[in-house]
């Protein structure tokens, strides 16, 4: 079973600071997913990534592939309470399940 | 368009007990997949179908969880005779292209 390690796994920062969560593993994936997950609710995708080195944008969050695509991480710039959140990374081999990593909950301070 | 859907919400069942959890997944998606989340983990793979066969069974913990997709649209994952450890959230996801799943609100299984 491959293993995506998330870290960290708790962050509590105040509003306005940047934050990374950073997502590894040793073995290779063919897509890398983020998604963020609210208390009784099931996760939701924010953003897939394929190519290696691949950096995708979307508003305040930032999502970065390794080369090697066997690692990813997420940056958030000026967070906001509403950022409050438990992400999800999660890798896929082929085309079948996807391997989630523990998850980093987060929480932003007003 | 509507979401993933997931019957029951909530669920308290006796150890011992059999249940059913019923997944609707968005109209469409061929793929199907249900997962396991523990209460502070991330979710784990159950079982994956295509259409109505299940291509991929390998995350079922016990011979106690059977899953079916009978015409390739709602499934559902039945646990029989229930113990403590299953309390877990159930999730089910499906995806037009495999690598990006959408996913339902989730059954919360309770076993007393």
């Amino acid at each position: 079973t491959q293993l995506l390690e998330q870290s960290p796994q708790f962050l509590s920062i105040q509003e306005g600071e940047n934050l990374t969560v950073y997502c590894n593993s040793s073995s290779v994936f063919s897509s890398l997913q983020w998604y963020r997950q609210e208390p009784g609710e099931g996760p939701v995708l924010l953003v897939t990534v394929v190519t290696g080195g691949e950096v995708k944008k979307l508003k305040r969050l930032t999502f970065q592939f390794g080369d090697a695509r066997k690692d990813s991480s997420l940056h958030i710039t000026a967070a906001q309470p509403g950022d409050t959140g438990l992400y999800l990374c999660a890798g896929a081999q082929g085309a079948q399940k996807l391997v989630f990593g523990q998850g980093t909950r987060l929480t932003i301070n007003p | 368009g509507a979401g993933v859907s997931q019957s029951p919400r909530y669920k308290v069942a006796k150890r011992g007990q059999d249940v059913a959890l019923r997944c609707d997944p968005i109209s469409g998606h061929v793929s199907l997949f249900w997962y396991q989340q523990a209460l502070g983990q991330g979710p784990e793979f159950l079982t994956y179908f295509q259409n109505e066969a299940q291509l991929d069974k390998s995350g079922l913990p016990s011979d106690r969880f059977f899953a079916e997709r009978p015409e390739g649209s709602v499934s559902t994952l039945k646990i029989q005779r229930t113990q403590q450890e299953d309390s877990a959230v159930y999730l089910c996801a499906s995806s037009r292209y495999t690598y990006e799943q959408y996913f339902g609100p989730g059954t919360r299984l309770t076993v007393t």
